[in-house]
């Protein structure tokens, strides 16, 4: 089976600070692990994916995730907040055809 | 590509009433998701169609709730009577066949008075 567990619901950050969003996954196949971002009134859009090779992976602005299969950790980092991140961030998980999405954590940034 | 289109944006409807919700997915894509958004419950995953063919439907919360998907490019969510509980943002998804992301849709979002 598989499950995402993202840690802390609220996380909040000055501008200019280093932002980590955590998450956790499980899953008895090789994951696609997914980082997602929902701005006010919007739908979901994708921030970027793990699927094979490479375990850190660039996604859209400035944020990356590192794959680490002994930890089962797909965590989001930036090294800089801005205000525009302010937002809900959703980490999911996916095998076959099952898609499985964590609870989200809101991010707030501080002038 | 003109990305998952839903109708409408906003509906408000009162206690009673049919409500229909619509979804048009990306081209060539053969999985659509229907997911429910609200402050309680958060992301809620209602019901997701393979090659038209629903595969898990155990997220949609009664028989109040049905969805259908007559083709590939259509899809429908329909909440008949509705109720003051169901109101929330229903966002629809589609992906490629397999592990792939989901590409979702601005959303539609229901009040009931």
């Amino acid at each position: 089976a598989q499950s995402v567990t993202q840690l802390g619901s609220h996380v909040s950050v000055s501008e200019g600070a280093l932002v980590l969003l955590r998450c956790n996954y499980s899953s008895s196949v090789p994951p696609y692990l997914f980082w997602y971002v929902q701005y006010p009134n919007q739908g979901l859009q994708l921030l970027l994916k793990y699927t094979t090779g490479a375990t850190l992976v660039k996604g859209i602005n400035g944020f990356e995730a590192e794959f680490k299969k002994s930890e089962t950790s797909f965590h989001l980092t930036k090294p800089s907040a801005h205000m525009s991140d302010a937002a809900e961030y959703f980490c999911a998980v996916s095998a076959g055809n099952q898609f499985y999405f964590g609870t989200g954590t809101s991010l707030t940034v501080i002038p | 590509d003109a990305g998952v289109i839903q109708s409408p944006r906003h509906e408000v409807t009162e206690m009673g009433q049919e409500v229909t919700l619509r979804c048009k997915p990306i081209s060539g894509h053969n999985s659509l998701f229907w997911y429910r958004q609200t402050m309680m419950r958060g992301l809620e995953l209602l019901i997701y169609f393979n090659n038209n063919v629903p595969i898990d439907d155990s997220g949609m919360p009664e028989d109040r709730f049905s969805a259908k998907m007559p083709n590939a490019s259509f899809s429908t969510l329909k909440i008949q009577p509705s109720e003051p509980r169901d109101s929330a943002v229903y966002f629809c998804a589609s992906s490629r066949d397999g592990p792939y992301e989901q590409y979702f849709g601005p959303g539609t979002r229901l009040t009931v008075t």
